[in-house]
């Protein structure tokens, strides 16, 4: 079945450093890919998405191009704040009609001043 | 625009006790809607999904049930809690099999069973 693998957390970083947090998938057909965000004690926000091949998605400085390649998904972040610790989800949709999202497990991000 | 709605945010049971949980979805109709439990520390497990009114589909048995009374009411019950039971419960809509498929989720109950 479809899978979301993600690199193993946590990550710590230094205010302004440059972030990359690792995203590959297995699926059969042609997913949309998904990455959200979640602070401490809150949901989950939909940070960016991509919907095929090429495609790259992007929102508040972060960045992840979808790569059919390769199958992955990576994000990226230029310089990072301290505002940006949180849990970073990636995930798919194969697109069923029930919508069903695959997550992977989850990459905390701390950063320090 | 859309929003969506988790009540209560916190909640402390025993053991044994009754548990319901819900949430309301504003400014869609008839929305996918599904409910997630988060355990300390680690990722998402998908509950329940619904894809219209009474319209039920569980993923994981447990002593955990949902329903679906309304078209933007989904409601997460237990006769009996367990102490296994205990999480951070997220429920989530997305649109009907549309042209994207992103969920949008809920602020979440955080359930402790004593």
């Amino acid at each position: 079945g479809d899978s979301v693998t993600q690199m193993e957390g946590p990550v710590t970083l230094s205010e302004e450093a440059f972030l990359t947090i690792n995203c590959t998938y297995t699926a059969t057909g042609y997913p949309s890919l998904f990455w959200y965000v979640q602070y401490p004690g809150e949901g989950l926000q939909l940070l960016l998405k991509a919907t095929k091949a090429d495609d790259k998605g992007s929102n508040k400085g972060f960045e992840a191009t979808y790569r059919k390649e390769t199958t992955s998904f990576h994000l990226e972040k230029g310089s990072v704040q301290v505002s940006d610790s949180a849990v970073y989800f990636c995930a798919l949709s194969d697109g069923g009609s029930q919508g069903n999202l695959i997550f992977g497990k989850g990459t905390k991000l701390s950063v320090k001043p | 625009s859309q929003t969506i709605h988790q009540w209560p945010a916190t909640l402390v049971q025993p053991v044994g006790s009754p548990l319901s949980l819900e949430c309301t979805v504003e400014g869609t109709s008839n929305p996918n809607l599904y409910w997630y439990r988060q355990a300390a520390g680690r990722g998402l497990q998908l509950l329940f999904y619904s894809v219209g009114i009474g319209q039920i589909s569980s993923e994981v048995p447990q002593n955990l049930s949902a329903s679906r009374p309304q078209d933007r009411q989904f409601i997460l019950s237990s006769k009996k809690l367990l102490l296994s039971d205990s999480g951070f419960y997220l429920c989530a809509w997305s649109g009907p099999s549309g042209l994207s498929y992103e969920q949008y989720f809920g602020p979440g109950t955080r359930l402790t069973v004593t």
